[in-house]
């Protein structure tokens, strides 16, 4: 059983479109992220997101938007696509005040290419 | 802010031999938790070994082992025995033990194993 899955795995849209990535994760955990992955390999943080709390990272444009229906799901909305959007996008989750440093485990990532 | 550094874009080992890569960091925090992680071709994201700040033990898993300075904010991967399964993209993160969960990713260092 796949622990975070993403879907699509590979997304190719025009400029100025509007898109959704959607993430599950069936681990019981309380806290979903969502990074960026760049054409350098460049990781990047873009939202955490729990229950309790948003946080996000202040270089994230507003065209982003994640959206939460329940504790398994964290989905990532992004509006008016720019060429500079094409990117690898991992959804990650973890739970919270676990032990060992709260390990985060990945989805497969969704290649997202803005042509 | 955290930042993490890894100075070998690339980094090359013959089958069976031993490698180290290098990762350095730069923070305020006195407890956090350092990770590498190994990224394959498959593009999966695949927790390699963890460090907790408070402890003075390195840490190791089988045949990779890490090199925790923290006085020095250095925290090296070696790998030991290197098979050609090794070969992939390898990313240093910190994690804060109180400002949130999130994940600052160095910028990752290719490791190519020669048969």
């Amino acid at each position: 059983d796949t622990a975070v899955s993403q879907t699509p795995k590979y997304l190719v849209t025009q400029m100025g479109n509007d898109k959704s990535i959607k993430c599950e994760q069936n681990l019981g955990h309380d806290t979903m992220y969502w990074y960026k992955q760049d054409s350098k390999k460049f990781l990047k943080i873009m939202f955490s997101y729990n229950n309790k709390e948003l946080i996000i990272n202040e270089t994230v444009p507003n065209r982003f938007s994640p959206k939460s229906p329940d504790k398994a799901h964290l989905n990532l909305h992004i509006n008016s696509l720019e060429l500079g959007d094409s990117a690898v996008y991992f959804c990650a989750s973890s739970q919270d005040g676990a032990p060992l440093g709260n390990e985060q485990f990945f989805g497969p990532g969704t290649r997202l290419t803005v042509l | 802010a955290q930042t993490v550094t890894q100075s070998q874009p690339e980094m090359s080992v013959q089958e069976a031999e031993t490698v180290t890569l290098s990762c350095t960091y730069d923070t305020s925090e006195s407890d956090y938790y350092l990770f590498w992680y190994k990224q394959p071709p498959s593009r999966q994201m695949i927790l390699v070994i963890r460090q907790e700040a408070y402890k003075q033990q390195n840490a190791t898993e089988n045949r990779f082992s890490v090199n925790f300075q923290k006085a020095a904010k250095s925290f090296s991967l070696k790998i030991s025995d290197s098979q050609l399964g090794d070969a992939a993209m390898y990313f240093c993160a910190y994690r804060s033990a109180w400002a949130g969960n999130m994940l600052t990713f160095g910028g990752g260092t290719r490791l190519m194993v020669k048969p």
